[in-house]
């Protein structure tokens, strides 16, 4: 049972545009969100977070916006550039748990 | 600093076989995860280990085994290698076993069972 969804496997986006990805999720006791970013021959690497007290977290050109009702989040790259062209999976968890729930990712390719 | 080192980074076994995967957390990290990762899915979380004890487990058989050491590395154990236990392998590292914790993952370490 899927419990984190990311239903577009791939999304191309023209460099300097914005890029969206999104991510849906089923249980709603997940309390705290992740994006991590992968690339070939690497292990996943943190991006950024949510906590599911706040609706918006930014990081430099990175914002995830989450969607408690509609269980729902996303990841907003502004401007993307070619360098961001990765595997990204979406994550969650509960407090108190010991595990991530990932997605089964979006391969993002930023065309120069 | 050296982040989470795993080995082997490639490995070939045949069915029946057994293999064992091996991680270094990052240097003050007490927590060890184990995931694994099928080609197009999402890493599946497969155990959690802090102060050399389990401190979760998920949804594999029994033939996955593993343990940590006084030096916080840990070893991965697959008996019975089956030709669906191929994928990449991946130890990620964390201070303490929250969930909140951000994990730093390996490389992985890529199984082929033929």
């Amino acid at each position: 049972d899927q419990q984190v969804k990311q239903n577009s496997p791939s999304l191309s986006v023209q460099e300097g545009r914005i890029s969206i990805l999104n991510c849906d999720y089923t249980n709603s006791m997940f309390d705290y969100f992740l994006w991590y970013k992968k690339y070939p021959a690497e292990g996943p690497t943190f991006l950024i977070s949510i906590s599911s007290i706040k609706d918006k977290n930014e990081d430099g050109r990175f914002t995830v916006f989450l969607n408690k009702s509609a269980k729902h989040l996303s990841l907003h790259i502004v401007p993307s550039q070619p360098g961001d062209s990765a595997v990204y999976f979406c994550a969650a968890s509960t407090t108190g748990a010991n595990n991530l729930f990932f997605g089964t990712g979006t391969r993002l390719t930023v065309i120069p | 600093d050296a982040g989470v080192t795993q080995s082997p980074t490639h490995l070939i076994k045949t069915r029946g076989q057994h293999v064992t995967l091996r991680c270094s957390p990052i240097s003050g990290h007490k927590s060890v995860s184990w995931y694994q990762q099928v080609l197009g899915q999402g890493p599946q979380f497969i155990f959690q280990y802090y102060e050399k004890e389990e401190r979760g487990r998920g949804n594999f058989p029994d033939r996955f085994s593993a343990r940590q050491f006084p030096n916080y590395s840990s070893e991965l154990n697959v008996n019975a290698l089956l030709l669906g236990d191929s994928a990449l392998y991946l130890c990620a590292s964390s201070l303490d076993p929250s969930g909140a914790n951000v994990l730093t993952f390996g490389a992985g370490s890529r199984l082929t069972v033929l």
